[in-house]
């Protein structure tokens, strides 16, 4: 199992971010959900939410509406757009499996991470 | 949201020493707790996941321990690719918090 994120790595203050996920050596179908996460520099991860193996959607409360998470089956793909960016939004992306299947949850794939820079 | 409260921050410490990093939850998350090792530029790995479970792959000198609000990750044995940043991550409830880091450095 791979996960590998791309993406621009600048993005202009207002504008939307848009990142692609892809998935290697498991179905985006299958039972796991599929995850966007951040670091911005100096602070810790923040999870943003996920897109589960039914394509149902939850994304954290405090990023206000800005989030849509979505995916392509065919491609194995699945994409976070974060809109109205700003300063703060300057992180490195990451994407990550979450096991879901039995409980505790826990996170068992991650992509290397992506930076992205908001900034004019 | 639950808050996750990694110490200490960073550390220092020689091949072959034991160490231990200490995570807490500003409430009870059970046992619904991860630990993963993490070096810039690499994807984090999965060391432990439901508090003491090892993850597959990962080695025998990590163990976790703990329940309720207090965790702790213990390395036993110190071997070179072990130093690294470490985190914890509860998954209880969401939405899903992470401690801030511990930095494992070379003495």
């Amino acid at each position: 199992v791979q996960l590998q994120e791309s993406g621009p790595g600048l993005v202009k203050p207002s504008e939307t971010l848009s990142l692609t996920c892809t998935v290697t050596g498991v179905s985006v179908t299958d039972g796991y959900y599929w995850n966007w996460i951040r670091q911005p520099p100096g602070k810790p991860l923040e999870w943003i939410g996920f897109i589960d193996y039914r394509g149902t959607t939850f994304h954290n409360p405090s990023l206000q509406g800005r989030v849509t998470i979505s995916r392509d089956t065919s491609r194995g793909q699945f994409f976070l757009h974060l809109t109205s960016v700003t300063a703060t939004d300057t992180a490195v992306y990451y994407c990550a499996r979450l096991v879901y299947a039995t409980s505790p949850y826990y996170f068992d794939y991650w992509g290397q991470g992506i930076l992205l820079t908001v900034s004019a | 949201d639950i808050q996750m409260t990694q110490s200490p921050s960073s550390l220092s410490a020689s091949v072959g020493d034991t160490v231990t990093i200490s995570c807490r939850a500003s409430q009870s998350i059970g046992n619904h707790l991860s630990w993963f090792h993490h070096k810039p530029g690499a994807a984090p790995k999965l060391l432990i996941y439901a508090a003491s479970n090892l993850h597959s792959g990962a080695p025998s000198r990590f163990s976790g321990s703990g329940s309720g609000t207090d965790f702790t990750l213990t390395i036993r044995s110190l071997q070179p690719e072990d130093f690294a940043t470490y985190f914890c991550h509860h998954s209880h409830s969401r939405p899903y918090t992470f401690g801030q880091g511990t930095k494992l450095e070379i003495k």
